[in-house]
């Protein structure tokens, strides 16, 4: 079956912009969270949504927000960009339950110049 | 609060030679405990997770791991190292009170394998 599909695979922005990503998970999957990576903070949770609910909350200021749709299709928003916002943005789908593997999309990269 | 330490950054090994990469956890309740493997521009791939079963756990390329509670490690091994191993390696533990998909990272070990 299909991966994980994330969209753009790059991206390149302004500071002040927004920027909305996207994640399509596997077929099946209800749960999708969102993770941060770079050089210097590593990877960190965004949040996770769950049956169009988000069920858990990383540290980040509120200009990163998230929803998901029927279809479990999950999008990522990041308002007034700054530079330090520049990063990998990895999506991870799984069945929900915490027993089950979470399988990473290719993920996103956003350079904010 | 999960947290998890990988101790050392980078780590090179000849073909051919034991891999080793340390990984200590912090929990309060039993942990969850996964290993991924990140190759360059691509997304995590799971390696192996210990979920309370099994404490020696098996996962794909011959990698292995062990879950020692008395010293709140998860040490991923390998017998023989290939150059296709040579990635960034990523320890992570989650628990039902930190939420279901929320993985709390460690830092990374970058794996040179050279010839």
């Amino acid at each position: 079956k299909a991966g994980v599909t994330q969209t753009p695979r790059y991206l390149i922005k302004t500071r002040g912009q927004q920027v909305t990503l996207s994640c399509s998970p596997i077929s099946g999957h209800r749960s999708v969270s969102w993770y941060q990576q770079t050089p210097g903070q590593g990877l960190q949770f965004l949040f996770e949504y769950f049956s169009e609910t988000q069920r858990n909350k990383g540290n980040f200021p509120g200009r990163f927000s998230g929803r998901q749709f029927s279809n479990s299709r999950s999008e990522m928003n990041v308002s007034t960009l700054e530079l330090g916002d520049s990063a990998l943005y990895l999506c991870a789908s799984s069945a929900g339950t915490l027993n089950t593997e979470a399988f990473f999309g290719q993920g996103t990269r956003l350079t904010v110049v | 609060a999960q947290s998890v330490t990988q101790l050392g950054s980078h780590v090179s090994v000849s073909e051919g030679a034991l891999v080793l990469l340390r990984c200590n956890y912090s929990s309060s309740v039993p942990p969850y405990l996964f290993w991924y493997v990140q190759y360059p521009n691509q997304g995590l791939q799971l390696l192996l997770k210990y979920t309370s079963a099994a404490t020696l756990v098996k996962g794909i390329n011959g990698f292995e791991a062990e879950f020692k509670k008395s010293e709140t490690s998860f040490h991923l091994t390998k017998p023989s190292a290939h150059m296709r191993d040579a990635a960034e390696y990523f320890c992570a533990v989650t628990t039902p009170s930190g939420g279901y998909n929320k993985l709390i990272f460690g830092a990374g070990t970058r794996l040179a394998v050279h010839p």
